[in-house]
């Protein structure tokens, strides 16, 4: 079946503007995890989604970044006034709920590159 | 805070040779640990997910084994071939069921 998709794959943009990551989970996955990987750097959680909520938005890592969740399914993370330190590979994750046993399941990520 | 550990960062094995690793993890309140493989410009993909202490996971040339009591679990290789070339990240559950990653040991097989 469709494993979870995100785009776009690839994305460039300059320092200031404004930039939207989709990320569509795999189909009845009623959780969803953004993360991202900055250069040299291991996995760093930004935001979950149970349904469309978001319980812990602890790891966002200023107010520029938001992320919301429409459906349950389909969830964007939108990043205002871009920063050269925003450039990272960006990762969507879900798994089928919050359960121990629950593995999450990766998207191929967006690669961000902030000029 | 929990604190997820991995030893070493990086390693270098002989294509052949068997090898194994270690996550660290505070070992009050142990939910589950998951081990996942990360290959280079491809998404991780979960090898095991522990619960038990004593638990013991295998799937083809790999392994993990799990001590929830002294807080380690250990990843092993046997035979490592150029395609196990991959970091290996571990998880551990907290009591939110979110996961709490480990930075990663990064492991290169030469052929």
């Amino acid at each position: 079946g469709a494993g979870v998709s995100q785009s776009p794959s690839n994305k460039v943009t300059e320092k200031g503007k404004d930039v939207e990551l989709r990320c569509d989970p795999i189909s009845g996955h009623t959780a969803l995890y953004w993360y991202r990987q900055s250069l040299g750097q291991g996995l760093e959680f930004l935001i979950y989604f149970q349904g469309n909520s978001a319980p812990d938005k602890s790891g966002l890592p200023s107010d520029r970044f938001s992320a919301e969740r429409t459906g349950g399914s389909v969830s964007t993370l939108t990043i205002q006034r871009t920063q050269q330190e925003d450039s990272a590979v960006y990762l969507c994750a879900s798994s089928t709920g919050q359960w121990v046993y629950n593995e999450q399941f990766f998207g191929p990520g967006t690669r961000l590159t902030v000029l | 805070i929990l604190n997820v550990e991995q030893s070493p960062q990086s390693l270098h094995v002989q294509e052949g040779d068997s090898t194994n690793f270690t996550c660290s993890f505070p070992s009050s309140n142990f939910y589950a640990l998951h081990w996942y493989r990360w290959e280079t410009a491809k998404s991780p993909e979960a090898l095991f997910v522990m619960t038990l202490n004593g638990d013991e996971k295998k799937k083809g040339r790999i392994s993990a084994t799990l001590n929830t009591k002294e807080g380690y679990s250990y990843l092993y290789i046997k035979g490592s071939q150029p395609e196990d070339s991959a970091t290996y990240l571990c998880a551990l559950m907290d009591s939110n069921y979110q996961l709490i990653w480990g930075a990663g040991t990064k492991l290169i097989i030469k052929p």
